[in-house]
């Protein structure tokens, strides 16, 4: 059975600081995997994916992740915080089969302080 | 105007009442999903549909029930609200592929008291 853990439910960075979160995934074939972000009062948006190529994905607002099969990790990274990016992140990935089903970590919350 | 929409965003009810979370979308997706969202569980999957025709249970479906009404409609129903039924409930669409984007709508609040 496919899951996801993510190392962290807070994680607390100062402005300007590298922001790191941690995702980690066991799945029995080649994974897709999925970060989205939840801003306060709203609903999850796609951050970024790995499907196939590249292991190294970028995303939206500067934030980035690396497939690294080996150790079967998905971290999510940006060089510098903005306070803009106090936010849930899921880190997700999309079971085996035709549904296009996700299962999703139990989540980070990231705060972001001056 | 928002490709996913749910009514209503907020809801409180009672121990034992019906009730009926919407979802629509104008996305042209065939697929279409509730999750309910508990603080440090993550998101689960209750129902999901490939198509009008398709309706299959998620991880969680005890004690919902779904209707596929048409393409851009799902919606879930509480048949008798119980209080470990209160959450954030959000409804997702995404095309066919496996490696397709699901995109979710702003959720609705529950709150069963």
């Amino acid at each position: 059975a496919q899951s996801v853990t993510q190392l962290g439910s807070h994680v607390s960075v100062s402005e300007g600081a590298l922001v790191l979160l941690r995702c980690n995934y066991s799945s029995s074939v080649p994974p897709y995997l999925f970060w989205y972000v939840q801003y306060p009062n709203q609903g999850l948006q796609l951050l970024l994916k790995y499907t196939t190529g590249a292991t190294l994905v970028k995303g939206i607002n500067g934030f980035e992740a690396e497939f690294k099969k080996s150790e079967t990790s998905f971290h999510l990274t940006k060089p510098s915080a903005h306070m803009s990016d106090a936010a849930e992140y899921f880190c997700a990935v999309s079971e085996a089969g035709g549904y296009n089903k996700l299962i999703f970590g139990a989540g980070t919350r990231l705060a972001v302080h001056p | 105007d928002a490709d996913v929409t749910q009514t209503p965003r907020n809801r409180i009810t009672k121990t034992g009442k019906r009730i009926m979370l919407e979802c629509s979308q104008t996305k042209g997706h065939d697929r279409m999903y509730w999750y309910r969202q508990d603080p440090g569980l993550g998101l689960r999957l209750i129902y999901y549909s490939f198509d009008v025709k398709d309706i299959n249970k998620g991880e969680i479906s005890d004690g919902y029930s779904v209707s596929r009404q048409a393409q851009a409609k799902f919606s879930l129903s509480l048949e008798s609200a119980i209080p470990n039924q209160t959450a954030l409930y959000f409804c997702a669409t995404s095309a066919t592929n496996r490696e397709e984007t699901q995109y979710f709508g702003p959720g609705t609040r529950l709150l069963v008291l």
